[in-house]
């Protein structure tokens, strides 16, 4: 089980530009949740999906937005990207009928805005 | 609303000593509480969980208890060891939310033999 995979691992793009990120989760899940973890602080929520919608918002811009796929991959997509967005972009997945909360998560992918 | 505070790092202690590490929340409801920990190049990894005051969530020599009563979850570990070295996470879920994770800001312990 390759557990949760996230690609790229890392990436530079210019102010203004858009960025995709994708996620892969783990075996069984099918519930995918988006984080940013800025240098020296806890992940703040995104986005969670679940049956190829958006089921819960934190508090982010429409900038950020995400899509879910039937085999429930999923993809986090930034416009218009701002120097503040720079920040460890983490996904992790769980199952809908697991405890709430015991999510795997992947690696992350690191993202830089210049 | 729902936050988290934890202690602040970063935290140096020996191999062998006495691990405390302090949580305290807000919410709403009946929240689940986690510890999440993130090991030096490494995703973040679930270390233990309570669903409902008064339980006690325990791994790898770890525990935390879940304590309504003073809105607290602290993490403790009798005898550290150099590999514990990482970043802890405390976290919570809020209820009827279905698994959304609001973390502290994360205390950072270093080990030394």
């Amino acid at each position: 089980d390759a557990g949760v995979t996230q690609s790229p691992t890392h990436l530079i793009k210019t102010r203004g530009q858009q960025v995709t990120l994708r996620c892969s989760p783990k075996s069984g899940h099918d519930t995918v949740s988006w984080y940013q973890q800025a240098l020296g602080q806890g992940p703040q929520f995104i986005f969670q999906y679940y049956e190829e919608e958006e089921r819960q918002r934190g508090n982010f811009p429409d900038r950020f937005s995400g899509h879910q796929f039937p085999n429930y991959s999923s993809e986090l997509n930034v416009n218009a990207l701002l120097l503040g967005d720079s920040a460890l972009y983490l996904c992790a997945s769980s199952a809908r009928t697991a405890d709430s909360g015991s999510a795997f998560f992947g690696q992350g992918t690191r993202l830089t805005v210049v | 609303g729902n936050s988290v505070t934890q202690m602040e790092g970063p935290v140096t202690l020996s191999e062998e000593a006495f691990l405390t590490i302090n949580c305290t929340y807000t919410a709403t409801g009946y929240p689940s509480l986690f510890w999440y920990v993130q090991y030096p190049g490494e995703g973040l990894q679930l270390l233990l969980k309570a669903t409902k005051a008064d339980d006690k969530g325990s791994n790898k020599g770890f525990e935390a208890t879940y304590r309504k009563e003073t809105t607290s979850f602290h993490l403790e570990k009798g005898s550290v060891q150099v590999s514990d070295s990482a970043v802890y996470f405390c976290a919570l879920s809020p209820w009827g939310q279905g698994g959304k994770l609001i973390f502290g800001q994360g205390t950072e312990l270093s080990v030394k033999p």
